[in-house]
């Protein structure tokens, strides 16, 4: 059992649909990340969050657009997305001030068509 | 910036064989290291982390990592290798940027284990 749970498992959607992904956390972590893990290949981070305030944006487009609403919440809105943008998007959570480890969600496989 | 070496793509071991699984990193400062573990489809589950101390880490499912600064590396090994081992591994390392918080942590490209019976 994971203790960082993503909803949906599974989306599709199309180039110019509005979708957003959402992670939950009950762990009481104040730093929680979204990566982007295509296949055959390892994670890469996109965003971190610290104290619900975006403290690392890895030079991500804008179509991704990444929302904290609370302490147990992150969510990654997504639009005008292009077909290389499908893959597994991870969310994790972590301690703040220390340097880990990351707990991770199982991922939603998003897949553009 | 720190990086991550997994030089292994693959690597098929017998059932109840050893298994030794390389990482080394690059990091200017003390380093955070991590092994994580994938199944197909799957999130990444934690095996183990070092962050100082003792050099021989234990982990999760019988599996332990030695840290050696000398070599840069922090290889996993498990003496014996069962068929629900098969996966994808991930060494990472970590890093707290100056004034930012969160751990930015950065992964090799990852091991596949496949274990044949």
């Amino acid at each position: 059992d994971t203790e960082v749970t993503q909803t949906p498992k599974h989306l599709v959607m199309g180039m110019t649909n509005k979708k957003s992904l959402k992670c939950e956390q009950h762990m009481g972590h104040r730093a929680m990340y979204w990566y982007k893990q295509k296949a055959k290949k390892p994670p890469e981070l996109m965003f971190v969050y610290s104290y619900e305030k975006l403290s690392i944006n890895e030079s991500v487009p804008s179509r991704f657009s990444p929302e904290c609403p609370n302490s147990s919440l992150l969510n990654l809105h997504l639009h005008a997305l292009q077909p290389e943008d499908s893959a597994l998007y991870l969310c994790a959570s972590s301690q703040h001030g220390t340097p880990g480890p990351l707990h991770f969600g199982n991922g939603t496989r998003l897949t553009v068509t | 910036a720190q990086s991550v070496t997994q030089p292994d793509i693959h690597i098929t071991v017998s059932e109840g064989a050893s298994l030794e699984l390389r990482c080394n990193y690059s990091y200017g400062a003390t380093p955070y290291l991590f092994w994580y573990v994938q199944s197909p489809g799957q999130g990444l589950q934690l095996l183990l982390k070092y962050f100082s101390g003792d050099t021989l880490v234990q982990g999760i499912k019988g599996f332990e990592a030695e840290f050696k600064r000398s070599q840069s590396s922090f290889n996993l090994r498990k003496p014996s290798v069962h068929w629900s081992d098969a996966a994808e591994y991930f060494c990472a390392v970590g890093s707290q940027p100056r004034g930012e918080y969160g751990n930015k942590l950065v992964f090799g490209a990852g091991t596949i284990l496949r274990v044949k019976s």
